[in-house]
């Protein structure tokens, strides 16, 4: 059962584009959500988060899109730059009382070409 | 910056035996977090602790883990008697509310 599915394991762009990175999400009662962006064999790296109740979040060149009737969020990055090359994962919070864990999606990997 | 530290990189056992890895969350922080990705597959929640007892944890996480926190900096997730499908890396994470932490990874190797 995937509650966080990324659709597309990859995604190839030109320097200096724009990289749109998606997500969907099944559970209504998700209240935050994150990006990470990983390397091999490191661990995964917070990029960006946006909770429940805004619809967009900007930090640099990145910026979280919200649809919460779509159950839907992306990752806007631009310009892209060969450094963003990664596996890039959509994970939410699953707010269960305590804490709460993150659901992960299965990543995108994100090539750049220069 | 503070970063989550977790040790050793990589551990090579044999089926059967017990593993124990080791992380030093960040000082501050009271949510503690195991987390594992099996080659090509997604991270999966294992367990979370909060003020010293087990918060939740998944259906992964069966009667060969444990978890500790045995003093003040460290939290270990142990394996009693490891299997081939163990075989991962596992990633410690702490927070403090909203800003998930993750070490570097400790890969295990099952052999």
């Amino acid at each position: 059962d995937q509650q966080v599915k990324q659709n597309s394991p990859s995604l190839s762009v030109q320097e200096g584009r724009i990289s749109i990175l998606n997500c969907d999400y099944t559970n209504s009662m998700f209240d935050y959500f994150l990006w990470y962006k990983k390397y091999p064999a490191e661990g995964p790296t917070f990029l960006i988060s946006i909770s429940s109740i805004k619809d967009k979040n900007e930090d640099g060149r990145f910026t979280v899109f919200l649809n919460k009737s779509a159950k839907h969020l992306s990752l806007h990055i631009v310009p892209s730059q060969p450094g963003d090359s990664a596996v890039y994962f959509c994970a939410a919070r699953n707010y269960g009382g305590s804490q709460g864990n993150l659901i992960f999606g299965k990543g995108t990997k994100l090539s750049v070409k220069p | 910056e503070p970063e989550v530290t977790q040790t050793p990189s990589h551990q090579v056992t044999q089926m059967g035996q017990e593993v124990i890895l080791r992380c030093v969350p960040i000082s501050n922080h009271l949510y503690f977090y195991w987390y594992r990705q099996i080659l090509g597959q997604k991270v999966e929640f294992l367990v979370s602790f909060y003020n010293n007892e087990i918060s939740e944890k998944s259906e992964i996480f069966d009667d060969q883990f444990s978890v500790e926190r045995p003093d003040g900096s460290n939290f270990t997730l142990k394996i009693r008697s490891t299997k081939l499908e163990d075989s991962a890396m596992y990633f410690c994470a702490s927070t403090e509310n909203y800003g998930y932490t993750f070490g570097s990874g400790t890969r295990l190797t099952v052999v």
